[in-house]
């Protein structure tokens, strides 16, 4: 069974620019929750999609966007970059609301 | 207040002995879970073991156990026989309710270990 897989890996973009991560959860997975991970804040959760519906979100600006495809794909949108954005952004897929969670790799998101 | 308080920074143990990772957690909802996570510097987080607020016994996983004390909202990982390998960032993390049937995982702010030869 394949893993959670998200990409890029690394990015690195501009202040101002705007930027799209993937991922790709389990299959037969339906939730797929998104995570930021900075050394002065730790991980903090950012949204959850189930059925392509957001049905749960953190406490982030409204430049943190996302979406979730039919095949439960899901893509995280962060509009107008921030140094302070820069970070590890990991993706978890779940089977149901109390399955447990599988993370990806991440993807290593640098603001220059 | 922190949902789930992770006190040791770092800790350091000699190969093959074990070792204790501390999580407490402050929740109000009878039902939530408990994970832990592993870390390594490459950045994927892997699970190791999970613990139900409604399990009556503790949850092992090969050389993981969860020493679960309801009552005291504690939910250590102990790990037996440290190989190098364990060398790694464990976060402890909860799921409860967020609103509605909506469930959150929260995280504590992880604990270094280290492995020494």
């Amino acid at each position: 069974k394949a893993g959670v897989t998200q990409t890029p890996r690394y990015l690195i973009k501009t202040r101002g620019q705007q930027v799209t991560l993937s991922c790709s959860p389990i299959s037969g997975h339906r939730s797929v929750s998104w995570y930021q991970q900075t050394p002065g804040q730790g991980l903090q959760f950012l949204f959850e999609y189930f059925s392509e519906t957001q049905r749960n979100k953190g406490n982030f600006p409204g430049r943190f966007s996302g979406r979730q495809f039919s095949n439960s794909r899901s893509e995280m949108n962060v509009s107008t970059l921030e140094l302070g954005d820069s970070a590890l952004y990991l993706c978890a897929s779940s089977e149901d609301r109390v399955g447990g969670y599988t993370f990806g790799s991440g993807t290593r998101l640098t603001v220059v | 207040a922190q949902k789930i308080t992770q006190t040791q920074p770092g800790m350091f143990v000699q190969e093959k002995e074990a070792v204790t990772l501390d999580c407490t957690y402050d929740t109000s909802d009878p039902s939530y879970g408990l994970f832990w996570y592993k870390q390594p510097s490459s950045g994927e987080m892997i699970f190791l073991i999970y613990q139900g607020s409604y399990d009556q016994q503790n949850a092992t996983e090969g050389r993981y156990s969860l020493n679960f004390q309801k009552a005291r909202k504690s939910a250590n990982l102990v790990i037996s026989a440290s190989q190098l390998g364990d060398s790694a960032m464990y976060f402890c993390a909860m799921r409860e309710h967020s609103g509605g049937s909506n469930y959150k995982l929260t995280f504590g702010k992880g604990t270094l270990l280290t492995v020494n030869p």
